[in-house]
This record gives structure tokens, C-alpha cells and sequence, in this order.
């Protein structure tokens, strides 16, 4: 069972449209960070959260925890084919070890 | 900054053959860390370590080891592969995964991927 799920675990969309990526858990984290990875290479992480409630925002891309900690969502705006990657989400509950989602390989057609 | 290296890039083995997969970094960081990527399965931390001399178990330790005996270096290693290590594993560091809960951002590496027969 995986303690972070992630939705959808695919998507495609053409370019210009909005897309939101959810991010799910029955656990308390004290901080979550989400990460984007391109073929061939490792994530890199885009931001991290730590208060409940928070909003980042990345350019297009909106990043907001949620009042509980449990779970988050990324959305992006106007999407280009150079967001196209697959997203990650990763939470910490305990001070060595982060966990991460199964990821969303979104596709962004021009 | 050359970050996080892992070498090789690629590797075949058989059943039942050992290897090391090498991971350097040059950030001077303290923690260092192992993750195996799988279809649908995420990230799944296989060992870490939070300092030279010092790894404890991740997620999914069993079939694998390591040693730290240096700050820049951390190798993972096969001691009799199976085909169910068959995956792409990448070695990422952070400056300290401290006490307070908010994790200093992982520096991964490009992975090496690894098929087992």
C-alpha cells in the first residue's frame, strides 16, 4: 500500500488547458515537497510546503498543503509541452526518511 | 558543480552475480541516500545514511548493502542479484535531514539502470 497516493497517474492534455495533480494521505506530514523528473535524468525538486494551508506559488505552477497536512495539489496554468515530466510528491513523517507518491507522467501536446 | 555522480549509467547482470553501483557528491553533504524507481511504484528508499560511519534500512533494504566511509561517497551494493532488482536506482544527498521535520531538498543523481537476467 502506497502511504502517499498520487492523481491521476496519467495525463495528457493539450497545451493551453489548466490540469490540477492531487497528492493523498491518511498520514500527518511535517512538510511535503513536490519534485519533477525528465526522462533520463533524476527529480528535482519545485518546492516545498510546510504549514497547513500554505500556497506557493511557481509561475504557472500553484502548490497548496492542506489544513490537516495530510494531502496536496499542484496546478498548473496554460500548460506548455515544456511542463510535460513526471511529478512527484514526497512527505516527511520522520526526521530521516522521506516518502514518496507513485508520480504523475503528464504529457502536454502543442 | 558536478552534484551528485553515479556511475555506470547502465548495467546488465546475471542471476546470481555481485556489483557495486557508485554514488559521489561533492556538496559536502551529510545524508545520502538509496532509491529504487519502479513503474507506478514511486521512489522507494532502499538505505541511507546520515553521516561517515553511520546507515540504517529504508523501505526496502533486504538483498542490498552499504557502507559510508567517507562524506562524499556512498555505494550501494548487489551481493547475489535477483531479477527483481531489476529496476533504475538513484542515489540522492542533502545537506541535513535534520530534527525539525522540514527536509532539506534531495540532490539526486541520473540514476544507473540495472537489468538482471
Amino acid at each position: 500500500t502506497q502511504l502517499l497516493e498520487q492523481s491521476p497517474q496519467f495525463l495528457s492534455i493539450q497545451e493551453g488547458e489548466n490540469l490540477t495533480v492531487y497528492c493523498n494521505s491518511s498520514s500527518v506530514f511535517s512538510s511535503l515537497q513536490w519534485y519533477r523528473q525528465e526522462p533520463g535524468e533524476g527529480p528535482v525538486l519545485l518546492v516545498t510546503v510546510v504549514t497547513g494551508g500554505e500556497v506557493k506559488k511557481l509561475k504557472r505552477l500553484t502548490f497548496q498543503f492542506g489544513d490537516a497536512r495530510k494531502d496536496s495539489s499542484l496546478h498548473i496554468t496554460a500548460a506548455q509541452p515544456g511542463d510535460t515530466g513526471l511529478y512527484l510528491c514526497a512527505g516527511d513523517r520522520s526526521a530521516r526518511q522521506l516518502t514518496f507518491g507513485s508520480g504523475t507522467q503528464l504529457t502536454v501536446l502543442p | 558543480n558536478a552534484g551528485v555522480t553515479q556511475t555506470p549509467k547502465f548495467q546488465v547482470l546475471k542471476t546470481g552475480q555481485s556489483m557495486t553501483l557508485q554514488c559521489a557528491q561533492d556538496m559536502n553533504h551529510e545524508y545520502m541516500s538509496w532509491y529504487r524507481q519502479d513503474p507506478g511504484m514511486g521512489l522507494r528508499l532502499i538505505h541511507y545514511s546520515v553521516g561517515a560511519g553511520i546507515t540504517d534500512q529504508g523501505e526496502v533494504p533486504n538483498g542490498y548493502n552499504v557502507s559510508r566511509s567517507t562524506t562524499e561517497d556512498f555505494p550501494l551494493r548487489l551481493l547475489s542479484a535477483a531479477p527483481s532488482q531489476t529496476s533504475v536506482y538513484f542515489c540522492a544527498s542533502s545537506y541535513s535531514l535534520g530534527y525539525t521535520g522540514r527536509n532539506s531538498p534531495l540532490h539526486f543523481g541520473n540514476g544507473t539502470r540495472l537489468t538482471v537476467t
